[in-house]
């Protein structure tokens, strides 16, 4: 089935660093989206990107929309330890409403 | 966005045993989707609860160990049946809510320990 490549798997970095992290497909998705879960809790959308190309900021998160539709980044600026957690990225399958995940990456912050 | 309720938050339970997660949301929504997240893993797709049909199972998944029920346009409930071990995972509810920025929310999920 679709899967999704995510790296890197983790990162360690201080605090004010910038990390990045990208995902990608063998398949063209339509829609990608960047989660964030932090322990204990369900995954919380941080981005939504709907088209190739497309460059979206949520304060110092910025991800893109890959131009072949078969890839996404994300981008965090100046991190605090409260970036701590796991990313996700996923899409939705072929047009549906069901979502398929990367692997995450878990992100530790030293202060 | 939709505001999820997942109970229990936590469970250890016996091998053998069954447990019933339960989802409530605030609002009606038409689709709820079931995930599981095995320990540092990512999240799969168990099945698509719809209301007033039998829920759609994801490969790998069938009815009888993951038996859903979705009596209603705001409630929904997983059991896993028969557990073991190799059951031990979070157990994530999700909806199709067209209030949030893309259209999915997820519960805080079900952590569950089986010994």
């Amino acid at each position: 089935g679709q899967q999704l490549n995510q790296s890197p798997q983790s990162m360690f970095i201080q605090e004010g660093e910038d990390v990045s992290m990208n995902c990608t497909s063998s398949s063209i998705f339509n829609t990608w989206l960047w989660y964030k879960q932090d322990p204990g809790e369900g995954p919380v959308l941080l981005i939504a990107l709907y088209k190739a190309g497309e460059l979206t900021s949520n304060g110092r998160l910025t991800a893109q929309f890959g131009i072949t539709r078969k890839d996404s980044f994300l981008n965090i600026s100046a991190s605090i330890p409260s970036d701590v957690g796991i990313y996700f990225c996923a899409g939705p399958l072929g047009g549906s409403e069901k979502l398929v995940f990367g692997k995450g990456m878990k992100l530790t912050v030293n202060p | 966005s939709a505001v999820i309720s997942q109970k229990p938050s936590r469970d250890i339970c016996q091998r053998g045993t069954s447990l019933t997660i339960q989802c409530q949301v605030d609002s009606q929504v038409t689709m709820m989707f079931w995930y599981r997240q095995q320990p540092g893993q990512s999240l799969t797709l168990i099945a698509t609860a719809n209301q007033g049909s039998e829920a759609t199972y994801e490969s790998g998944f069938v009815i009888d160990k993951f038996p859903i029920s979705r009596p209603n346009l705001t409630f929904s409930t997983l059991t896993v049946s028969n557990m073991s071990p190799e059951d031990s995972s979070i157990y994530l509810c999700s909806v199709e809510d067209p209030g949030s920025l893309y259209g999915y929310t997820f519960g805080s999920g079900t952590r569950l320990t089986v010994v």
